[in-house]
């Protein structure tokens, strides 16, 4: 198993671009949440789904746009690229049962100028 | 706001101390997980706990859940230099165990 794999690890936008952050996982997991994390401030929810077709926002979803079409993928859009959204984004899954807990990928670091 | 308050933010320990990190909440919590990230990593899932009062041990790594479900700890005994990094306790909001908030972290830097 190749566990939750994310593309690109490195991407410098240009402010005002717009790119897709790609998150996969090969675990079956029914979770999957999208995640950034900038200095002091520890890890911030974006959205997340709890399965296929079904989506919800974060604590910091303006800006971010979501899709799970499939229970594999589920990637991150960012619609018109700000400097406020440099940072490093995780993209994690787990299943649903109680006991388990989210499992990340390597991260992805973007730089917005 | 952060769902999950931790403190201290940083400690810096001799080789060989004791360290131990808090996490508190507002509200009760159904569980609460535990992570660890070193330096340029990704966060790794090291434990959960679900009842009032558990606790439990991973090697030199206790865990305890209070009696109110509002908060927990971590304890390191006689930390060694593998145990830099980051601690985060994370939390669910509401009823939805897929929306884990968390805390902004302990780092841990261990002085051989």
């Amino acid at each position: 198993n190749a566990g939750v794999t994310q593309t690109p690890k490195f991407q410098v936008l240009k402010t005002g671009q717009s790119m897709t952050l790609q998150c996969a996982q090969d675990m079956n997991h029914e979770y999957m949440s999208w995640y950034r994390q900038d200095p002091g401030m520890g890890l911030r929810l974006i959205h997340y789904s709890v399965g296929a077709g079904i989506t919800d926002q974060g604590e910091v979803p303006n800006g971010y746009n979501v899709s799970r079409s499939t229970t594999e993928d589920f990637p991150l859009r960012l619609l018109s690229a700000a400097p406020s959204q440099t940072s490093v984004y995780f993209c994690a899954s787990r299943q649903k049962n109680r006991d388990s807990g989210y499992t990340f990928g390597s991260g992805t670091r973007l730089t917005v100028v | 706001g952060q769902q999950v308050m931790q403190i201290p933010q940083y400690q810096h320990v001799q080789e060989g101390e004791d360290f131990t990190t808090y996490c508190n909440s507002s509200t009760t919590l159904s569980n609460i997980q535990w992570y660890k990230q070193r330096p340029g990593g990704h966060p790794v899932f090291l434990i959960q706990l679900v009842k009032s009062g558990e606790v439990k041990k991973q090697k030199r790594l206790t865990f305890q859940f209070g009696e109110a479900k509002k908060n927990s700890s971590l304890h390191i005994t006689a930390t060694q230099t593998t145990d830099v990094g980051t601690y985060f306790c994370a939390g669910p909001r509401g009823s939805t165990l897929g929306r884990l908030y968390f805390g902004r972290g302990t780092q841990l830097t261990v002085w051989p």
